[in-house]
């Protein structure tokens, strides 16, 4: 089982859709949580920290299940500027900034 | 824009040569970090420098060599490179290693093709 796991997509929505991408991760003693965006041949970018009560910020809100080891970030309204690469990041277990990323999921917002 | 900044932003080689990559981190960081992105893959952690001590070496052959002379500065030296490590040289830094959500600031990576 990989370590952190994401549909890869593409998701074609149309601009002002809602859409909803998830991702698993299998270390249960994995402690911080992230989305990174990454536009096409650029680095990524963080886009938000996920933390256990859930977060919003704007029209991206963040959920966290550590029972189901399962993250998902929630866009609404999307607008043709979201299209990018979505990656679930999780902090390796065993403390230090050790990241491992997830292949990303692909968002395509169409007019 | 990041302030992380790689250098060169490309790089072609031969097997037999040797070349370094660059990094430099305007930001007052402690820790940096080498990934490696290839088409399809996630991205890949190789080295991890807290404080120009090296944290972390995640199983990468020895024809990949880092060195870090200082915070600031991160080199990745290459040597008798192979096709398959042919890919996108990422460079991270943050602000250290010990809190949780430490946000890692990624440079634009260097693209590198091993003929």
């Amino acid at each position: 089982r990989k370590e952190v796991e994401q549909d890869p997509g593409p998701f074609n929505v149309p601009e002002g859709a809602t859409v909803a991408f998830n991702c698993t991760y299998s270390n249960s003693a994995s402690q911080s949580f992230f989305w990174y965006r990454q536009d096409c041949r650029k680095e990524p970018k963080l886009l938000m920290s996920v933390y256990s009560s859930g977060n919003e910020d704007g029209r991206f809100t963040a959920q966290l299940n550590r029972a189901s080891q399962y993250i998902s970030l929630l866009i609404r309204d999307s607008k043709l500027s979201d299209s990018a690469t979505y990656l679930c990041v999780v902090n390796k277990a065993g403390g230090g900034n050790k990241l491992t990323f997830g292949t990303g999921t692909q968002l395509k917002v169409e007019l | 824009e990041t302030g992380v900044t790689q250098t060169p932003r490309h790089l072609v080689m031969g097997m037999t040569n040797k070349k370094s990559l660059k990094c430099e981190q305007h930001l007052g960081h402690n820790a940096m970090y080498w990934y490696k992105q290839s088409a399809k893959k996630p991205l890949e952690l190789m080295f991890v420098y807290n404080f120009k001590e090296q944290t972390e070496n995640n199983s990468v052959p020895s024809r990949f060599s880092p060195e870090c002379p200082n915070s600031s500065h991160l080199f990745l030296h290459l040597h008798t490179l192979q096709p398959e490590d042919s890919a996108l040289y990422l460079c991270a830094s943050s602000q250290g290693q010990g809190a949780t959500y430490n946000e890692q600031f990624f440079g634009p990576g260097t693209r590198l093709t091993v003929l």
